[in-house]
C-alpha cells in the first residue's frame, strides 16, 4: 500500500539558507499535517492543511511557511535556517473526518551547519 | 501544557518480560493515541483507544485509558529484542484533529 512520501530524506544548509520539504499524502488523503522532533524530544506540532486550506497552526516560528497544493501534497519552507532547526520533521496525512491514527512518512532530516 | 508526559522515561528489560509505560495528560481528550519510533525513524501508529473506552487489545499489546486520572497505559506483553525503541502517547483537543505527543518511553528489550 502506498505510504506518505517525503523528500528529500536528508539535507544539510549552511545558517541563514532556505530549505523546502516536499510531503506526499497517501492518495485520497485531504488533510497534511507538519512535525518538528529536535534531538532527544517529542515531536511538536507545526502546521495543518485540510483540502488546501490551513486548518491548524502550532509551533511553527514566523521563518516557516508552508502550503498544501491542488494535488494535495504539502511544502513546508524554512528561510533564514538556524542552528536550532535541525530535527526530523514529519508529515503525516489523513482523510478528513478519520478519527483513527495518522500515517507519518518517515521523515526530513535537516542539519544545519 | 496539553502535551502527555510519559512514565518512565527509559526502560530495560528482559526479552520474554512484560513492559509497561504510562502516560498521564492535563485537558480533556477525545482520543489517545500510542505511536512507536525506531531511532530515526518515523512514528508508527499502535492503537487509537476513545475517551469513552477503558482498555483495547491488539496482538501482544494492551492500553487501558482512565479518563478520571487522565492517564493511560501501554502493555507490550512477552516482549522481544525488535521492540527496542521509543513509545509515545498522543492525544488530541476537542477542536481539530491534530495530535499532542509526550516526551516518550524509551525502551530496550535485551536478547
Amino acid at each position: 500500500a502506498a505510504g506518505v512520501i517525503q523528500s528529500p530524506r536528508h539535507l544539510i544548509k549552511e545558517k541563514r539558507e532556505t530549505a523546502t520539504l516536499k510531503c506526499y499524502p497517501i492518495p485520497r488523503h485531504d488533510t497534511v499535517y507538519w512535525y518538528q522532533q529536535g534531538p532527544g524530544q517529542d515531536p511538536q506540532f507545526l502546521i495543518s492543511f485540510y483540502e488546501k486550506m490551513q486548518s491548524d497552526k502550532g509551533s511553527i516560528p514566523d521563518r516557516f511557511s508552508a502550503q498544501q497544493f491542488s494535488d494535495y501534497h504539502s511544502e513546508l519552507n524554512m528561510s533564514s535556517l538556524e542552528l536550532g532547526d535541525s530535527a526530523l520533521y514529519f508529515c503525516a496525512s489523513s482523510f478528513s473526518g478519520n478519527t483513527y491514527g495518522y500515517t507519518f512518512g518517515s521523515g526530513t532530516r535537516l542539519t544545519v551547519v | 501544557s496539553q502535551q502527555g508526559e510519559e512514565d518512565p522515561q527509559a526502560l530495560s528489560i528482559q526479552e520474554g518480560e512484560n513492559a509497561t509505560m504510562n502516560c498521564s495528560y492535563k485537558t480533556s481528550i477525545n482520543n489517545l493515541q500510542w505511536y512507536r519510533q525506531n531511532s530515526g525513524r518515523g512514528l508508527v501508529h499502535l492503537i487509537l483507544i476513545r475517551s469513552n473506552e477503558r482498555e483495547k487489545h491488539s496482538g501482544r499489546l494492551r492500553v487501558t485509558l482512565d479518563t478520571s486520572k487522565k492517564s493511560s497505559s501501554l502493555l507490550i506483553t512477552a516482549s522481544r529484542a525488535a521492540d527496542t525503541a521509543s513509545y509515545f502517547c498522543a492525544t488530541d483537543w476537542n477542536t481539530g484533529n491534530q495530535f499532542y505527543f509526550g516526551t516518550g518511553t524509551s525502551l530496550t528489550v535485551i536478547p
